[in-house]
């Protein structure tokens, strides 16, 4: 089972930035989506197809419809520039995998 | 708190043996499925399984079943990621990792990682 991201996402500070993620499972699934910034463990920013963990700034949101979830951060700041993964359960519900990734870099 | 403490970074030899570790304190170590994640140098993050202590109970990525083997202690409250035979591509950051609420994902908790590097 794979979820597929795009690589790469450019935004300059104040824009938008959409972050999209693919699977067949996903209608059955929750997405997980989690900001990786160099030399750290990731964090999860955003649960559950739309739910911000405490903490999250509020400029982060997630939506999901069909096979596809998005993760959106409005008002790009330069502290967002990170790997953002998302994670989903396969349709059996055991077995996780993550998304290949995508670097947001902020112009 | 809960804290994951990894072993110390690893530098072995293709075809030798190994096994990590990954100690949790500040919770109860036999209620909550602990997981493992590889990430090669500068790739994406990969699911590799996930084990439950209490029972044992052990789920692999397809990608990884019978390249690994991963284990607990209940006792000293340690997880373990274990390889026979040690290949050039098993050089990655691997990272142990918590599930939050008692299920089996998402990780709300990880170590601090732990590197492999697989070099002749």
């Amino acid at each position: 089972y794979e979820l597929t991201q795009p690589p790469s996402v450019s935004v300059s500070p104040g824009q938008r930035a959409r972050i999209t993620c693919s699977g067949d499972a996903l209608p059955q699934q929750f997405t997980y989506w989690y900001q990786q910034k160099t030399g750290q463990a990731p964090v999860v920013v955003m649960s559950k197809d739309n739910e911000r963990p405490s903490g999250i700034p509020e400029r982060f949101s997630g939506s999901a419809s069909g096979t596809t979830a998005t993760l959106t951060i409005s008002g790009v700041q330069a502290e967002d520039e990170a790997d953002y993964y998302c994670q989903s359960a396969d349709s059996s519900g055991k077995y996780w995998v993550f998304g290949g990734g995508t670097k947001v870099t902020v112009l | 708190e809960v804290q994951l403490v990894q072993s110390g970074a690893e530098v072995k030899k293709p075809g030798e043996s190994l096994k990590i570790s990954c100690k949790g304190s500040g919770y109860r170590f036999s209620t909550s499925w602990i997981g493992w994640v590889r990430q090669k140098p500068g790739r994406g993050l990969e699911w590799m399984g996930i084990i439950d202590p209490g029972d044992s109970e052990t789920r692999y990525s397809p990608s990884f079943q019978g390249q690994v083997t991963i284990s607990v202690d209940k006792s000293s409250s340690t997880a373990y990621l274990q390889w026979s035979r040690l290949k050039a591509s098993d050089t990655a950051n691997y990272y142990c990792a918590r599930p939050a609420g008692g299920g089996t994902g998402p990780f709300d908790y990880w170590g601090q990682g732990t590197l492999v590097t697989v070099s002749s």
